[in-house]
């Protein structure tokens, strides 16, 4: 199986600040990684597919980037609606695999 | 507007079965790959099985291989999982998520989630 390592696996940040969080692949996945964000209590929701293609009706402060086996999400200011847990996902192959979350909260 | 709707859990002893189910409305049911993937408490996503638009390809974790059976109605617009032998390591919310592809299981993405249905395994 395909392991999704994310870090940070939390992140403390203000409104207005510029968010990085990394998922790295075990093996190359091509571009083959979505970002799902997840608020307490609802499910996932898709922010962004094969690796930087922003869903749409996502807002445009989210973008994403890759280099090799490494991803990269970036929320360019944070605005308080994205306090929010976020995954990663390899769509390469079967069993899909998600990186265990990065929960992002108010500093 | 695409929508899943799951149904189905609640409250089960460990060894027992239950049935999810979940119903699609707003797009064309028989084109799309379904899966189920479950959250554990406080835990991360686990992809657990997912099935063709022709029930003609169909994959499960290897966590549930054996225990659980996927399948699908197109006629009744209905996705279903089939869990036998639970255990408290299958306690979670379960959702039922909709392929961007028919058939394929590369480069795709999960697109709507249902809003979930809780299983809790205990005696």
């Amino acid at each position: 199986d395909i392991q999704m390592t994310q870090s940070p696996s939390s992140l403390s940040a203000s409104i207005g600040d510029r968010v990085t969080i990394t998922c790295r692949a075990s093996q190359t996945i091509n571009v083959y990684l979505n970002w799902y964000q997840q608020k307490p209590g609802k499910a996932p929701k898709l922010l962004i597919h094969s690796a930087t293609v922003l869903q749409s009706g996502a807002p445009s402060r989210f973008s994403g980037s890759e280099s090799g086996t490494e991803f990269t999400l970036i929320i360019s200011s944070l605005q308080p609606e994205d306090f929010a847990t976020y995954y990663c996902q390899q769509s390469y192959n079967t069993p899909f695999t998600f990186g265990q979350g990065t929960r992002l909260d108010f500093k | 507007e695409e929508q899943l709707v799951e149904s189905g859990g609640g409250l089960v002893k460990p060894g027992r079965s239950l049935r999810l189910s979940c119903v699609g409305s707003g797009f064309n049911f028989d084109d799309y790959v379904l899966h189920w993937v479950r959250q554990g408490p406080g835990k991360g996503l686990e992809w657990v099985s997912g099935i063709s638009w022709d029930s003609g390809r169909i994959d499960y974790a290897d966590s549930v291989r054996g225990r659980f059976t996927i399948s699908r109605d197109n006629a009744k617009n209905s996705l279903y999982l089939q869990m036998n032998t639970l255990t408290a390591e299958d306690t979670g919310v379960y959702y039922c998520v909709k392929d961007r592809l028919a058939a394929g299981i590369k480069d795709t993405w999960f697109d709507p989630w249902g809003p979930g249905t809780p299983v809790i395994v205990s005696a």
